[in-house]
């Protein structure tokens, strides 16, 4: 069974870091593209970021470019997220997600997420 | 940025009627790399329907895609009490990827 598990969520003060961790199993991590979406308290989804199986290739939204660094270790099937200079608005849960098995970016597998907190 | 608009907003219906919901891009999404998510409350999203047609794995077959270019559907044909969720399309074919405000499918 597929399992993403996300932690390093929390409370943290505007101009904070935070680094997020996903923790993948029941697949072979290292083949396939992942995902970060986040989602603020009673809002829409939105993309964060993405980074194929060889992290050679990496993407931001425009809301977080600068600022949060995606990163993975697959010899640890994980997935990072290390996110500077916070902002009240980057207040969220923060989902981790799989690219589809032979997909090109679609989500076919989702983390139950972590509530990230930016406040005084 | 290929912006996304979902309409309505919100959809009320009753158990068995049928739902269609509209996802209209700002440009034409490429190779119809148009995506739909079902979320049901404190829940994480769920892919339904890839590549704007195409079932996910185990999506019941009441759930249809269709469309291309700019203007996408989603069908449910016959609604069942877990198909009352808010319904997310994405446009995964170019960075930054992009999703819609989101249809409401509420209980009439």
């Amino acid at each position: 069974e597929v399992q993403l598990v996300e932690s390093g969520g929390g409370l943290v003060k505007p101009g904070g870091s935070l680094r997020l961790s996903c923790t993948a199993s029941g697949f072979t991590f290292s083949t396939y593209g992942m995902h970060w979406v986040r989602q603020a308290p009673g809002k829409g989804l939105e993309w964060v970021s993405s980074i194929i199986p060889s992290s050679t290739f990496i993407y931001y939204a425009d809301s977080v470019k600068g600022r949060f660094t995606i990163s993975r270790d697959n010899t640890k099937n994980s997935l990072f997220l290390q996110m500077s200079s916070l902002r009240a608005d980057d207040t969220a849960v923060y989902y981790c997600a799989r690219v589809r098995e032979r997909g090109f970016a679609e989500l076919d597998s989702w983390g139950q997420g972590t509530l990230v907190t930016v406040s005084s | 940025e290929i912006v996304l608009t979902q309409s309505p907003g919100t959809l009320s219906l009753s158990p068995g009627e049928r739902a269609t919901l509209s996802c209209r891009a700002s440009q034409s999404v490429s190779n119809n790399y148009l995506a739909w998510y079902q979320q049901r409350p404190g829940q994480a999203p769920r892919l339904l329907i890839f590549g704007a047609s195409s079932r996910a794995t185990g999506v019941p077959d009441r759930f249809s895609g269709s469309g291309s270019g700019t203007d996408f559907t989603l069908s449910i044909s016959r609604l069942e009490p877990e198909d009352f969720a808010v319904y997310y399309c994405e446009q995964y074919a170019t960075a930054p990827f992009t999703f819609g405000p989101g249809t409401k499918v509420d209980i009439k």
